[in-house]
């Protein structure tokens, strides 16, 4: 069974351009979730797809951020225009049922100079 | 405000000997605990769970406790093996936050487990 899987794996923009992050979750699974490792701290939540429904978009940084989950399939994740402090490494992680520990794909991390 | 703590940025175990990871959290409401593993340049993986009902939880040689009065939870690893050295996450989650699959996350301790 193919895990969750996230594109680009590395991403370098300037500031001011615009970057698409891309989530493919585990078949099966309604509920995607997005999180984001800033500098080597905690990972945070930024939000939570059930279907093609944002559930929980309570930990987006600010409207330069825009996620959508298309058919409830896969899943994206815009920065525009991107900033310094977007820097970090962007999880994706999927689930069938809400409790057990969602499954993380391997990140992208995202640079921006 | 942290809410999840992990006080301890890295430990370093010997092969064979007990690894210990410790875990701090603030809202008495969490009561879903999570340990994650995580290796360099991979999503992290999840490695076990207690709920608050319980104070320990075993599967193999990971073994996770749960001091509910505390609000500590701790990771033993027995014995440590060297594919073990990782960084390992701690995340607590309950209703009251938005679901137990939206976890709060400690920043991370990186074990090292040498020969």
């Amino acid at each position: 069974e193919a895990g969750v899987t996230q594109f680009p794996s590395h991403s370098v923009i300037e500031k001011g351009q615009t970057v698409t992050l891309r989530c493919d979750p585990i078949s099966g699974h309604d509920n995607l979730y997005w999180y984001r490792r800033v500098m080597g701290k905690e990972i945070k939540f930024l939000l939570h797809f059930v279907k093609e429904s944002k559930q929980d978009e309570s930990g987006m940084p600010n409207n330069r951020f825009l996620a959508e989950r298309t058919g409830g399939t896969y899943s994206t994740l815009k920065v525009q225009p991107a900033e310094l402090e977007d820097s970090g490494v962007y999880f994706c992680a999927s689930s069938q049922d809400l409790i057990g520990g969602p499954i993380f794909g391997q990140g992208t991390r995202l640079t921006v100079v | 405000d942290q809410q999840v703590k992990q006080n301890s940025p890295s430990l370093s175990v010997q092969e064979g000997r007990i690894s210990i990871l410790n875990c701090d959290y603030t809202n008495s409401m969490f009561d879903y605990f999570l340990w994650y593993k995580k290796y360099p340049a991979e999503g992290p993986t999840f490695l076990i769970s207690i709920s608050s009902i319980k104070d320990k939880n075993e599967d193999g040689r990971f073994t996770v406790f749960l001091n509910k009065s505390a609000k500590h939870l701790s990771l033993h690893i027995v014995p440590s093996q060297p594919g073990d050295s990782a960084v390992y996450f701690c995340a607590a989650s309950g209703r009251f936050s938005g679901g137990y699959n939206k976890l709060i996350f400690g920043a991370g301790t990186r074990l090292a487990v040498h020969p």
